[in-house]
């Protein structure tokens, strides 16, 4: 059974920075890719990055609003993805879902993906 | 940048069809998925690649997406498929888009 299961919010002031973890389980890690999604309190999902796996190049690509503040990241060898949030601000505010993503080519060769598995989710509050 | 586009509600009696729009431009050109997600609880997966169920997912669900428009049918809704609904697709410019939900109301 695959399983995700992110820690690490809490509140932090703005300008302030977080850690998030999300340890997985059920599945080869190492081959998966992982994004990252949340949603803001009452708001919609909001994509905010993915790391391919290592054997694909390990490369990341993030959402145009947390680009250069955030940075995803992966440990195989402890089944686990982080997200380093730096710089926050209020309008980071939101439930933090860790997600597996399945990724395919399209008819050009680029390729895509979306999120099957997703976690619980950790709740990040960016206030003063 | 890239926006997908849904209406805010929907409203279906228990046992009829329950369609929900997603509209983009020439998102018939692009691959849909569609999220399932109820109060206090994270998303789930019931669509993707268009119109392919994830094992788990009653055959009730169903996907169709062509022009400017994708299509998620639910076929004999039921009241546990009370919750939002979200699209998901890619974009070249902003990669990632969601759409902004649908809340799905079955009474």
């Amino acid at each position: 059974e695959v399983q995700l299961v992110e820690s690490g919010g809490g509140l932090v002031k703005p300008g302030g920075s977080l850690r998030l973890s999300c340890a997985a389980s059920g599945f080869t890690f190492s081959n998966a890719w992982m994004g990252w999604v949340r949603q803001a309190p009452g708001k919609g999902l909001e994509w905010v990055g993915l790391i391919k796996s290592k054997t694909d190049g390990g490369t990341t690509d993030y959402a145009a609003p947390v680009k250069g503040r955030f940075t995803i990241s992966r440990d195989n060898s402890k089944n686990t993805l982080y997200l380093q949030m730096n710089s926050l601000k209020t309008e980071d505010t939101a439930v933090y879902y860790c997600t597996t993503a399945p990724y395919f080519y399209d008819s050009s060769d680029y390729y895509r993906y979306y999120f099957d598995y997703w976690g619980q989710g950790t709740l990040v509050t960016v206030s003063s | 940048s890239y926006e997908l586009t849904q209406p805010p509600s929907v409203s279906v009696s228990p046992g009829q069809t329950a369609s929900i729009t997603c509209s983009g431009n020439k998102l018939g050109d692009k691959y849909v998925s569609w999220y399932q997600q109820k109060p206090g609880q994270s998303p789930v997966l019931v669509i993707y690649q268009d119109t392919k169920r994830p094992s788990g997912i009653p055959e009730r669900f169903s996907g169709a997406n062509s022009g400017n428009t994708a299509t998620l049918t639910i076929s004999g809704t039921q009241t546990m498929d009370e919750a939002d609904y979200y699209c998901q697709a890619w974009d070249s410019s902003t990669a990632v888009v969601f759409g902004g939900g649908t809340k799905l109301t079955v009474l």
